[in-house]
């Protein structure tokens, strides 16, 4: 069993839709990290969160401590919010150990 | 200046070469990272300095060397590569660790014929 397992790992919507992505984690944790990958490789990073809740623009990530789960919202979702979404778990001072990541594709 | 450079985008080598990759970053950062990433898999992480000092090698094959001459430059050293390590080899950041927000690097797509 991983580490961190993200679902779903495919996700296809249609334009406007609300998108979630679910990320759950087995190890403790210094912090959660949400990164978006498009196709040709850049990773850009979203969001890194310890507790609660963040929100950028159309983009919202939380996360439950407790339950060891955190969340990806997307609203008003958009072709181009189409990429490959991944979570992350800060393991220790130095280590991410990253989900399998979620592959979303936005139809017009 | 919140970006990270990498060169060269892309490199073909033979197996009996040796090459290296370079990463640099000026935002004062004093963690630097090298990943591996396979087409359709997350990163993994190969190698982490923190200081200049190498502090995390995630049981990688030597012929991986890593080196990090100053806070802002790392490199990785190539040398008698096998077509299997043929990937996308990522280098970021962070401003201390993993619970800080990490910078990428574009990628050095790597093939080794």
């Amino acid at each position: 069993k991983n580490e961190v397992e993200q679902s779903p790992q495919n996700l296809t919507a249609q334009e406007g839709e609300f998108i979630t992505i679910n990320c759950s984690y087995s190890v403790g944790i210094s912090a959660l990290h949400w990164l978006q990958q498009h196709p040709g490789g850049g990773i850009v990073s979203l969001f890194m969160l310890s507790s609660g809740k963040k929100k950028h623009g159309r983009l919202i990530a939380t996360i439950n401590i407790q339950e060891k789960h955190s969340s990806l919202h997307i609203t008003a979702s958009h072709p181009r919010d189409s990429a490959v979404y991944i979570c992350a778990a800060a393991q220790g001072a130095q280590k991410l150990v990253f989900g399998q990541g979620t592959r979303l594709t936005i139809n017009p | 200046d919140t970006e990270v450079t990498q060169t060269p985008k892309h490199l073909v080598m033979g197996m009996t070469n040796k090459k290296s990759l370079k990463c640099e970053q000026h935002m004062g950062h004093r963690a630097m990272y090298w990943y591996k990433q396979k087409a359709k898999k997350p990163p993994e992480l190969m190698f982490v300095y923190s200081y200049e000092k190498l502090s995390i090698n995630e049981s990688v094959p030597s012929r991986f060397s890593p080196e990090c001459p100053n806070s802002s430059l790392l490199n990785l050293h190539l040398h008698a590569l096998q077509p299997e390590d043929s990937a996308l080899y990522l280098c970021a950041s962070s401003q201390l660790g993993a619970g800080d927000t990490q910078y990428f690097g574009p990628g050095t797509r790597l093939t080794v014929l």
